[in-house]
């Protein structure tokens, strides 16, 4: 079964500068790929940045971007200067089941953005 | 606008009672989801349909029920409800691509219920 394990529970960063937000996974997939979401205090669910596990460069959009790196398992996100909207929780996700596609998810890290 | 939308937003009901929950999936995606997000669970996946099919379950509740309509909208139903079914339920949906992984999961802004 696939498993997304989020290490950090709660990060702090200063505004305009980079962070990095671990994800790390396990599954037994050959070919898979990897969600991040935001989920700000008003709760919604927003998509940030996908990979797949055969995509040869690291996906980029906008300020975020992925570390993927295989043969750690990891998957982090960076989100680089930062702003004070970015204060929200950060989950990482991995689709699983054969023909289904639901995500499980790791448990989240709470970021918070200091002016 | 994520395009899949979820009414009510919020929901205040007792123990005992039974509610719906109702999902619209973004246009064109087949694929629709629903996840429950609680404090000590975290995000939990509950069930999939698919073109009004069941496709996989999850950590669902016997007494939870879900379908999808043939316009794709789908149903969450709760019934028997406790304390501990408060919670933020999602729902999301998906393209399917012609190699058979979806992409681009598109949630809903969930539906928050609180069981008194």
């Amino acid at each position: 079964a696939q498993k997304i394990t989020q290490t950090q529970p709660g990060m702090f960063v200063q505004e305009k500068e980079a962070v990095t937000l671990d994800c790390t996974y396990d599954t037994s997939d050959p070919s898979y790929g990897l969600f991040w979401y935001k989920q700000p205090s008003s709760g919604e669910m927003i998509f940030l940045i996908y990979q797949g596990s055969y995509d040869q460069q690291n996906a980029t959009e906008g300020r975020y971007s992925l570390n993927f790196q295989k043969a750690r398992k990891s998957a982090n996100l960076v989100i680089s200067a930062s702003q004070l909207g970015d204060s929200a929780m950060y989950f990482c996700a991995i689709p699983s089941g054969a023909g289904s596609y639901q995500l499980t998810f790791g448990k989240g890290t709470k970021l918070s953005v200091i002016p | 606008d994520s395009g899949v939308t979820q009414t009510p937003k919020h929901l205040i009901t007792a123990t005992g009672q039974r509610v719906t929950l109702r999902c619209s999936p973004r246009s064109g995606d087949l694929s629709v989801y629903w996840y429950q997000q609680s404090l000590d669970q975290g995000l939990q996946f509950l069930i999939q349909y698919y073109n009004g099919e069941e496709r996989a379950k999850g950590n669902i509740l016997e007494r939870f029920s879900a379908q999808q309509f043939p316009d794709l909208h789908s149903e969450l139903n709760l019934s028997s409800l406790e304390l501990g079914d408060s919670a933020l339920y999602f729902c999301a949906s998906s393209a399917i691509t012609g190699t058979g992984y979806s992409y681009g999961y598109t949630f809903g802004s969930g539906t928050r219920l609180t069981v008194v």
